[in-house]
């Protein structure tokens, strides 16, 4: 059965350290890697990761995808507030074509305190 | 652009009641999908349409649910009779035609008493 787990599932740090997210899976028919933030609502979409290796980065948050150990990390740097939310990873399963559907992760809950 | 819309936002029915949520996805989008997330558990996939099209209904859980989306716009999702064990956050994503990202909306909270 496929599967997404996320480590650690819960997190608390303090305003400014840096944090690695980790997700491995087992999904056959793998098409991409998804992170996402939720807070309050909807998930809201951070990176999509296709090929290994290749970081992909927006401000403080990065993500690279390894193929070869079949799982990602999510860097945040200088942690702020705002970072609070819960972490999702998803991978994208399916053939060539449209029949694709997310398979998630529990989810990782950071917490960052002033 | 406006994003993904679902309503209601929360829902409190009582077992055996029938409740119907509604996803109006980003406009021209012509992929839209239903997942549900159970206290504890991961986000769940229940379908997928392309257009008016169910594409894959793998996920859904039983003959209870029905999902529809007649012209190919919004979508709803219908439990009838629920069960105490529907009860979870219902989210409805959407995406273009280019398979580009998949943009959620807020869920919408079901819980069957």
């Amino acid at each position: 059965e496929d599967k997404v787990v996320q480590s650690p599932l819960s997190l608390v740090v303090h305003e400014g350290d840096t944090v690695t997210l980790n997700c491995s899976y087992e999904v056959t028919n793998f098409r991409s890697l998804l992170w996402y933030k939720q807070e309050k609502k909807a998930p809201t979409f951070l990176f999509m990761l296709t090929s290994s290796g290749i970081e992909k980065k927006s401000g403080r948050l990065s993500s690279i995808l390894d193929k070869k150990e079949l799982s990602s990390i999510l860097n945040i740097t200088a942690t702020q507030t705002g970072d609070s939310a819960i972490y999702l990873c998803a991978v994208e399963a399916g053939n060539a074509g449209n029949n694709r559907k997310l398979i998630w992760g529990l989810g990782t809950s950071l917490a960052v305190n002033p | 652009e406006a994003g993904v819309t679902q309503f209601p936002s929360h829902s409190v029915i009582e077992k055996g009641q029938t409740v119907t949520l509604r996803c109006d996805p980003i406009s021209g989008h012509d992929n839209l999908y239903w997942y549900r997330r159970v206290m504890g558990k991961e986000i769940k996939f229940l379908l997928h349409f392309v257009k008016e099209s169910k594409q894959d209904e793998s996920g859904m859980p039983n003959n209870r649910f029905l999902a529809e989306r007649t012209g190919g716009t919004y979508s709803t999702l219908k439990v009838q009779p629920a069960e105490l064990e529907d009860s979870g956050v219902y989210f409805c994503a959407s995406r273009g035609r280019y398979l580009d990202g998949y943009t959620f909306g807020s869920g919408t909270r079901l819980t069957v008493v």
